[in-house]
């Protein structure tokens, strides 16, 4: 099992670029979950979705962020246009969506937006 | 709603000490509960988890058993080492309702040699 995959790693681009991370979740999860991770806010839930499909969105701070999920294999989370307080780590993590299921998370990308 | 409360890091200790990270929650009905650990430039991984109460945690020499009475489930381990330096997360989740899991904000571990 490959695990959680995420790409990039790092991401550095400038102010008002388009930015595009990629996230695959391990085969057979059916959740699967964005967060954002800085120093100053901890880990936040941006979105996520079951069985492909958007449920909770309410933690995407604007709407310069939106996430898409095209198939069971492929999520992404796209910042347009990017702003310096965009800069953190975003996680991609997935599940098999019981409550005593544990969440699998990717190794990030690391954003910084100059 | 749900919510996870941690112990405030950093937590400073030398090697082979003692360790005990608090974790307080609330919550209806009956979740399962989980410490996950986050190595710098790493994603969270899940150290272990108990899904009922009294059930005993353990994975690499840490424990944490769930303390429905207390609504707590503290980690511990008898002797840390330097390559137990990380970020500690407590959280919750369950089988009814918004599955959402809950995260405490994360208490970070140094260990000195």
């Amino acid at each position: 099992d490959a695990g959680v995959i995420q790409s990039p790693r790092h991401e550095v681009t400038e102010m008002g670029q388009e930015v595009t991370l990629r996230c695959k979740p391990i085969s057979g999860h059916d959740y699967l979950f964005w967060y954002r991770q800085t120093m100053m806010r901890g880990l936040e839930l941006l979105i996520y979705f079951n069985n492909n499909v958007p449920i909770d969105d309410s933690g995407m701070p604007e709407d310069r962020f939106s996430a898409k999920m095209p198939n069971a294999s492929f999520s992404t989370l796209k910042i347009q246009p990017s702003e310096p307080r965009d800069s953190a780590v975003y996680f991609c993590a997935s599940s098999l969506g019981q409550g005593y299921s544990p969440l699998h998370f990717g190794n990030g990308t690391r954003l910084t937006v100059t | 709603g749900d919510s996870v409360t941690q112990m405030e890091g950093p937590v400073t200790l030398s090697e082979e000490a003692f360790l005990t990270i608090n974790c307080t929650y609330t919550a209806t009905g009956y979740p399962s509960l989980f410490w996950y650990v986050q190595y710098p430039g790493e994603g969270l991984q899940l150290l272990l988890k108990a899904t009922k109460a009294d059930d005993k945690g353990s994975n690499k020499g840490f424990e944490a058993t769930y303390r429905k009475e207390t609504t707590s489930f503290h980690l511990e381990k008898g002797s840390v080492q330097v390559s137990d330096s990380a970020v500690y997360f407590c959280a919750l989740s369950r089988a009814g309702g918004s599955y959402i899991p809950t995260f405490g904000r994360g208490t970070s571990l140094i260990v000195h040699p």
